[in-house]
């Protein structure tokens, strides 16, 4: 059974830098995986904030970006705002299913 | 205005069935690819299954196969979700989304406000 890593919390302060590991059990995450992320705050539905690695939605602030770090897909958020506060998820796809991370609650702090 | 409305929620016992639907609007339902995403109460998200354009093509998480069937009747713009042989463990809110459209790229872009499901005896 696959199963996608990321990190279960994270604290950043106003103003800051953070960047969110999705590490797959299969082995390095490549683009072929078609990383997604998505925010979700509590009571909400997950919005949809990147795709394709890398690729933002219409609404996505321009504070968060993907990219490949590593054997890992990675979101970073620049410039953190207080309403960034939320769990974020990271979706890998497998050739027909497709898996979600455990997510990361960032705090901030 | 994209909108997608799920219903068929509640409460059932374990062994039982329920089905899901989600109403689509605002776009062209029969150009999309769907998925089914759900949540259980204080957890993460699952990814459950997908849906091709025509249906012709469906994908499912293990711990559903063989018991949830995904199927669109694109007529009607609306989406199913078939679960059959219900076990306390998929007890959670269930959320369609709408794939992006974009050929040979995975993705979702909108999503419902989902329909919660509790399999209690």
């Amino acid at each position: 059974q696959t199963v996608v890593t990321q990190e279960p919390s994270l604290t950043v302060s106003p103003g800051g830098t953070v960047t969110l590991t999705c590490a797959s059990s299969t082995g390095a995450v490549t683009s072929g995986h078609s990383p997604n992320w998505f925010q979700q705050k509590p009571g909400q539905a997950p919005r949809a904030l990147i795709y394709s690695t890398s690729k933002k939605h219409p609404w996505t602030p321009a504070r968060f970006s993907g990219s490949l770090l590593g054997d890992k897909a990675a979101l970073t958020l620049s410039g953190v705002q207080p309403e960034d506060e939320a769990d974020y998820y990271c979706l890998l796809y497998y050739g027909g299913a497709r898996v979600f991370g455990g997510g990361t609650r960032l705090t901030v702090l | 205005e994209v909108q997608l409305l799920e219903s068929g929620g509640g409460l059932v016992q374990p062994g039982g069935s329920l089905r899901l639907s989600c109403a689509a609007s605002g776009f062209t339902f029969t150009t999309y690819a769907m998925s089914w995403v759900r949540q259980a109460p204080g957890k993460g998200l699952e990814w459950v299954s997908f849906i091709s354009v025509t249906g012709g093509t469906t994908f499912y998480a293990d711990s559903v196969k063989g018991r949830f069937t995904i199927s669109r009747d694109n007529s009607k713009n609306t989406l199913y979700l078939q679960m059959n042989s219900l076990r306390d463990e998929d007890t959670a809110i269930y959320y369609c989304a709408k794939d992006v459209g974009i050929i040979e790229v995975v993705a979702t872009d909108y999503w419902g406000q989902g329909t919660l499901v509790t399999v209690s005896s």
